[in-house]
């Protein structure tokens, strides 16, 4: 099946840092890649929605100039968190999905993001 | 706006004891429901599409089906390994390709 790699797995770091996460589709080409954000015991929320080439469409709520998305090519999208605080600590989660409609989303593993 | 509701919120099972977790929806005009599962620490599995009332798909112990206005998620003969959070999501016909996602249910199954 279609393959996501999600990097880091895992980050911690003092507030303050800007924290970039890669997410990666191995063997097919996305073109729209979503990021999400889960906390504990609950369903992810969508963050944004990145179409290769394109700027990103941010959900309501979601600061772009917080959370920067770039998708530059088919088989990478970036998140970069800038000048993370202790509140951004969560779950983040990346997923692609290919040039036909109704395909279904493939997930990345995710990167626990944890801010002191 | 689309909604997915799922129930039980949690739900725990003996070993080879079939039941069947829900996800109801609205949606405007239904283009896709689809079932993931989510192991801790991990992200989402896809397990199935389903684009039609009356659509079924199966999987090793796992058979999801759909009406208009739900799907289940049947589970026959549990098996430990298949503790995990199930997730529904949907998406309708307003253009966006992304899926909105019910709460899921936390499936434990004991030996």
């Amino acid at each position: 099946g279609a393959v996501v790699s999600q990097h880091p797995s895992r980050v911690i770091c003092k507030s303050g840092t800007s924290v970039k996460i890669e997410c990666r589709s191995l063997d097919f080409q996305a073109t729209t890649m979503f990021w999400y954000r889960q906390f504990p015991k609950q369903s992810l929320m969508l963050m944004a929605t990145s179409n290769e080439g394109s700027k990103a469409t941010y959900e309501q709520g979601v600061e772009k100039d917080k959370f920067l998305i770039n998708h530059a090519s088919l088989t990478l999208s970036t998140l970069t968190v800038t000048s993370a605080h202790p509140e951004d600590s969560s779950f983040y989660i990346c997923s692609a999905s290919g040039r036909e409609r109704d395909q279904p989303q493939h997930f990345g593993d995710g990167t626990r993001l944890s801010i002191l | 706006e689309d909604q997915v509701t799922q129930s039980p919120e949690a739900l725990r099972l003996q070993e080879g004891e079939s039941s069947s977790l829900n996800c109801s929806y609205t949606v405007s005009g239904l283009r896709g429901l689809f079932w993931y599962r989510q192991d801790p620490g991990k992200g989402p599995e896809f397990l199935f599409t389903l684009y039609s009332a009356g659509e079924e798909k199966e999987k090793e112990r796992l058979k999801a089906t759909l009406t208009k206005k739900e799907s289940f998620l049947h589970i026959t003969a549990p098996k430990p390994e298949d503790s995990a959070t199930y997730l529904c999501a949907v998406r309708g016909h307003t253009g966006r390709r992304a899926l909105t996602f019910g709460s899921g249910t936390r499936l434990q199954v004991q030996p």
